[in-house]
């Protein structure tokens, strides 16, 4: 069974740019979640979906950033435009059901990742 | 003040140690946790889940104290293949949302 995929793998934009990151959730998860890393930082939860609903997106950090996952498939995370501290690894992840992560079914899978860079 | 906070390491230890991780989280971070192994410029994927009455898989025994919102991860016969960092991670409850600690460092030396 194929994992969670994001793409691009990386990505380097000048600031003021746009970036339009990817996400392709396992088969058949509901949920959907984006969390991202900035240098020295923690992992940070942004926003979670279910199916095409947004959850919760209380992690959002300003209206740049703006996430869709139109047809509860694959989910988009655009940054507009993007600033240097937006730089960092921005993962993906997914979920058969909204359970706790110790029951197999609410374990988050993470995508590898996409790793911007804002210069 | 973080929600969820680790000793960043890193720790470097020889093969055979055995090293203990510690964690602490403050009142609004959890219902649950958990600790994720996460290889460098990889994904964090999950190691095991921590209960108040420890948690043992092989060489690895997780514990959590309520009482003192205390979090802690025991690797025995450390094994090169341990190398990566581990974080510590609450789970949000009615937010269904992960909440990280920084991560700690292994480097298991030969």
């Amino acid at each position: 069974e194929a994992g969670v995929t994001q793409f691009p793998s990386h990505s380097v934009i000048e600031k003021g740019q746009t970036v339009t990151l990817r996400c392709d959730p396992i088969s058949g998860h509901d949920n959907l979640y984006w969390y991202r890393r900035v240098m020295g930082k923690e992992i940070k939860f942004l926003l979670h979906f279910v199916k095409e609903s947004k959850q919760d997106e209380s992690g959002m950090p300003n209206n740049r950033f703006l996430a869709e996952r139109t047809g509860g498939t694959y989910s988009t995370l655009k940054v507009q435009p993007a600033e240097l501290e937006d730089s960092g690894v921005y993962f993906c992840a997914s979920s058969q059901e909204t359970s706790p992560p110790s029951l197999p079914e609410g374990t988050q899978y993470f995508g590898p990742g996409t790793r911007l860079l804002v210069l | 003040r973080k929600e969820v906070e680790q000793d960043p390491g890193p720790f470097n230890v020889p093969e055979g140690a055995t090293v203990a991780f510690n964690c602490t989280y403050s009142n609004s971070a959890s219902q649950s946790f958990f600790w994720y192994r996460q290889d460098c410029r990889k994904e964090p994927k999950l190691l095991m889940s921590v209960y108040s009455s420890g948690n043992e898989d092989g060489r690895f025994t997780a514990q959590l104290n309520r009482a003192s919102q205390y979090i802690s991860l025991l690797i025995r016969d450390s094994k090169l293949s341990d190398s990566a960092t581990y974080l510590c991670v609450g789970w949000g409850g009615a937010t269904n949302k992960l909440i990280f600690g920084t991560g700690t460092l292994l480097a298991v030396q030969p």
